[in-house]
């Protein structure tokens, strides 16, 4: 069966630093793979999503990028934090387009 | 710009009781509606509705989707305190690898 991990599942970090935020698949071939932040207050928003490797496609424009070095990982980066990129991020991957996609447990940043 | 409604934003109701939760949803290119069942980390899937008037049924819960009137009900009978958690709708639309739009969520507390 499948399964999706995220690591770290809380972070708390300063404005101004680095963010490395992972998460990999297992289970399954060139999932399609999804980057959601969930502020409080609001729904989840999508940020970020791919279909293959090294392709990646941003939803808002934003602080933040992805990369997708290999088939079943996806990574989300900012080189400088800020306030606003405090959160609940969520990974998730899908099969196909069209079906159903499905969550890692998320992580929670919290910005200084 | 895709747009999915959910209401109410909070329920609260005693064990034993039944509820209905609402979505309403304005989409382009419509593919299929979900519900997710969020307690503390991942949403976890429910229902992909894709067909007006069919209801998908799952134990206590189950769901239908109008797309001439655009909105999908969840009907939860003889709640449990388990089923205390914020429930989630998401529109699937055409976009790039069909990205979920997701609602504000529904958070129903089930009192014993």
């Amino acid at each position: 069966s499948q399964t999706i991990h995220q690591w770290p599942a809380t972070l708390v970090q300063p404005v101004g630093s680095p963010l490395s935020l992972e998460c990999t698949v297992e289970g399954t071939s060139n999932p399609n793979l999804y980057w959601y932040r969930q502020a409080a207050g609001r729904g989840l928003q999508l940020l970020f999503y791919s279909v293959g490797i090294g392709q990646i496609s941003s939803e808002v424009p934003q602080n933040l990028s992805a990369s997708r070095p290999q088939d079943r990982q996806f990574i989300l980066s900012s080189k400088k934090l800020l306030l606003s990129d405090s959160g609940f991020y969520l990974c998730a991957w899908s099969e196909l387009n069209s079906q159903p996609q499905h969550f890692g447990d998320g992580t929670r940043l919290s910005i200084l | 710009e895709d747009k999915v409604v959910q209401s109410p934003l909070s329920l609260v109701v005693h064990e034993g009781d039944t509820v209905t939760l609402n979505c309403s949803y304005e989409v382009t290119n419509f593919r299929s509606l979900l519900w997710y069942k969020q307690e503390k980390k991942a949403p976890t899937f429910l229902f992909m509705l894709t067909s007006s008037g069919i209801e998908k049924k799952s134990g206590r819960l189950s769901s239908i989707l109008d797309k001439k009137e655009l909105f999908s009900i969840l009907n939860i009978t003889a709640t449990q305190t388990g089923d205390s958690a914020i429930y989630l709708c998401a529109d699937h639309s055409g976009g790039g690898a069909d990205g979920l739009t997701f609602g504000k969520g529904t958070h129903l507390i089930i009192q014993p």
